[in-house]
């Protein structure tokens, strides 16, 4: 079975300081991992997504993050946060072999101080 | 391009009524997907429409759900009666096909008092 597990469901940052987000997956076949970004009262907006090309993702907004097979990981980071960073940020999987559906993680919200 | 298009944003009603909520996805995406998002949660399939086709509800209660893409466009998804445990986003998402990446619509919050 797929399942995605984010350590720390509120996370801190000062404002210019590094943003880590933290997600692990599990997966029995090599999964298509993903980052959306949701703002309050607003629906998921797709930050990046890894599908078994370069290991280190880029994507809108500054934010990247690096699958590690090893560590069944696909942390999300930025090297310098910006209060229009706040939000909701979802991890999520999908596994081919499951009919691609999507699982997420419970969310991690991300507050930038000033 | 318009994005996933959701009505109502907001609705409140009283146990024991239906409700339903409308989604119209991205001109030529093929998939439409109804999740659930609880407070503090993430989101959960409720069904999955390749075209009109669902192929995929096995997360949908269907003792009180139902859900209808007759056209492979537009759907609607109904909840009869509502139950105080309904409260939550019902969000809509769609893309081109099965594999693709989602676009989300900004969701439906349902409060059921």
């Amino acid at each position: 079975a797929q399942s995605v597990t984010q350590l720390g469901s509120h996370v801190s940052v000062s404002e210019g300081a590094l943003v880590l987000l933290r997600c692990n997956y599990s997966s029995s076949v090599p999964p298509y991992l993903f980052w959306y970004v949701q703002y309050p009262n607003q629906g998921l907006q797709l930050l990046l997504k890894y599908t078994s090309a370069a290991t280190l993702v880029k994507g809108i907004n500054g934010f990247e993050a690096e699958f590690k097979k090893s560590e069944t990981s696909f942390h999300l980071t930025k090297p310098s946060a910006h209060m229009s960073d706040a939000a909701e940020y979802f991890c999520a999987v999908r596994a081919p072999n499951t009919g691609n559906q999507f699982y997420f993680g419970t969310g991690t919200s991300l507050t930038v101080i000033p | 391009e318009a994005g996933v298009v959701q009505s109502p944003r907001y609705k409140i009603i009283e146990k024991k009524q239906p409700v339903a909520f409308w989604c119209n996805p991205i001109s030529g995406h093929n998939t439409l997907y109804w999740y659930l998002q609880n407070l503090g949660q993430g989101p959960e399939l409720l069904i999955r429409y390749e075209n009109e086709e669902a192929v995929d509800d096995s997360q949908l209660p269907k003792d009180r759900f139902s859900a209808e893409r007759l056209k492979g466009v537009d759907s609607t998804l109904k909840i009869q009666p509502a139950e105080l445990g309904d409260s939550a986003v019902y969000l809509c998402a769609s893309s081109i096909g099965g594999t693709d990446t989602q676009y989300f619509g900004p969701g439906t919050r349902l409060t059921v008092l």
